[in-house]
């Protein structure tokens, strides 16, 4: 395990549709963090899980936002009913305990038409 | 969240040294970064460095943080083609890691 993989990396969807990105953290990395990035931003935070506990949501997610980490390990982020606004860049970073070193992964394109 | 600050826009010659300036409003930052973002890619963590210092090498990069004027800047020597990108500041607050990212500085090295 080399790093952070995210699948798909790219995703181009009909407004209305439903998404569902995965993230696959750098093993035994307790931490894992959902960022999103709109074109000519810094990426902004979402949410975040230590181990499977969801700890934080931003507010910036909405309710058609879900994440997931059943089991510690992999994570899911499910967009519902997208809109044109959903569309970003969604990274994913994970991290052990009190490393200091956040990993993030290539990222998820999202193009809602 | 708390606000990071970045020049946009930096452009030097190959060869020269680079510097990236960023300024944060949080004075409790722990910890801070500097990412750097290819074209299409994700964000690849160059180095990061801790409140509790002034300064931090590694190879060819500098990191200098002024507490005082909650200003960090990194120096890059010896700029290459290579090094073309958009870097990133980032800091956290604490041990969450949580990052505040600035907007990013698009690095262009000209030959």
């Amino acid at each position: 395990d080399t790093g952070v993989s995210q699948d798909p990396r790219h995703k181009i969807t009909k407004r209305g549709q439903n998404v569902t990105f995965r993230c696959d953290p750098i093993s035994e990395h307790n931490r894992l963090y959902w960022y999103r990035q709109t074109l000519g931003q810094g990426p902004e935070f979402l949410t975040y899980f230590q181990n499977e506990a969801q700890l934080e949501k931003s507010r910036l997610l909405s309710d058609r936002f879900s994440a997931e980490r059943p089991k510690g390990s992999f994570s899911t982020l499910e967009i519902q009913r997208t809109e044109q606004g959903d569309s970003a860049m969604y990274l994913c970073a994970s991290t052990g305990q009190n490393t200091g070193e956040l990993f993030f992964g290539e990222g998820s394109r999202l193009t809602v038409l | 969240g708390e606000d990071v600050e970045q020049s946009l826009f930096l452009s030097v010659r190959e060869g020269d040294s680079s510097v990236i300036n960023c300024t944060y409003t949080d004075s409790s930052s722990t910890y801070l970064y500097w990412y750097k973002q290819e074209p299409g890619a994700g964000l690849q963590l160059l180095t990061y460095i801790f409140s509790n210092m002034d300064m931090k090498q590694d190879q060819r990069l500098t990191v200098l943080l002024n507490k005082k004027d909650k200003h960090l800047s990194l120096r890059i020597a010896d700029t290459q083609t290579g090094d073309s990108a958009i870097y990133f500041c980032a800091v956290t607050p604490g041990n969450d890691y949580k990052l505040s990212f600035g907007a990013g500085t698009t690095v262009t090295v000209r030959a």
